[in-house]
């Protein structure tokens, strides 16, 4: 299976700064790779898609990055809301496999 | 608004069953393939079952393979999960996932539910 390894494990960041989350794919995925934000007692929303394609509603301060087996989402000037966990996830092969995920904290 | 709402969980001991069922609403649930997603506590996200639009190209995690069974009715517009000789780990919360199709077999997970809770304990 593909396995996800996001890196750091937890982003400590100040409100305005810019946070930037690293995920990588054992093998080459192409582009099929999706970013999830987990706000405490939420369900995940989908941020990104096919690793730069913003979703529905998702806030031009998101984006997304790279190919193959590198990626990096992007948060900038972040605000109170954006403190959260962040998961990648590819969808390039089965079994579909998550990161550990990455805590943005203050 | 387009929402997916789980239910079914419950406690079961080892060994024993539960049916998951999930009921969208605000999108034609005929038209999208469907997955279900778990987390157990503690741990991160755990993919475990996909569903193409008419049912009949189905896969699941290694984990669970033999053991569930995921379903759909586009009549009834429901998707379900049977879940048998369940475990212990397999305690966790367990989440119905839009899928969106971006590139012929290829499916992003959009929307979620907010999950149903599977805890198996004797």
């Amino acid at each position: 299976e593909v396995v996800m390894t996001q890196s750091p494990a937890t982003l400590s960041v100040s409100p305005g700064e810019r946070a930037t989350l690293s995920c990588r794919a054992s093998q080459s995925i192409g582009t099929k790779l999706a970013w999830f934000q987990r706000r405490p007692g939420q369900a995940p929303r989908l941020l990104i898609y096919n690793a730069s394609a913003r979703a529905t509603g998702i806030p031009a301060g998101f984006s997304g990055s790279g190919s193959g087996t590198e990626f990096t989402l992007t948060i900038s000037d972040l605000q109170s809301e954006d403190f959260a966990v962040y998961y990648c996830q590819q969808y390039n092969d089965w079994p579909l496999t998550f990161g550990r995920g990455t805590m943005v904290e203050i | 608004e387009v929402q997916l709402v789980e239910s079914g969980g419950g406690l079961v001991m080892p060994g024993g069953s539960l049916r998951l069922s999930c009921a969208p609403s605000g999108f034609t649930f005929s038209s999208y393939s469907m997955n279900w997603v778990r987390q157990a506590p503690g741990k991160g996200l755990e993919w475990v079952s996909f569903i193409n639009k008419v049912g009949d190209f189905i896969k699941y995690v290694d984990s669970v393979m033999g053991r569930f069974t995921v379903s759909r009715d586009n009549a009834k517009n429901s998707l379900y999960l049977q879940m048998d000789s369940l475990r212990a780990e397999d305690t966790a919360v367990y989440y119905c996932v839009r899928a969106i199709a971006t590139a012929s077999v290829y499916h992003y997970m959009d929307v979620w539910g907010s999950g149903t809770t599977v805890t198996v304990s004797s």
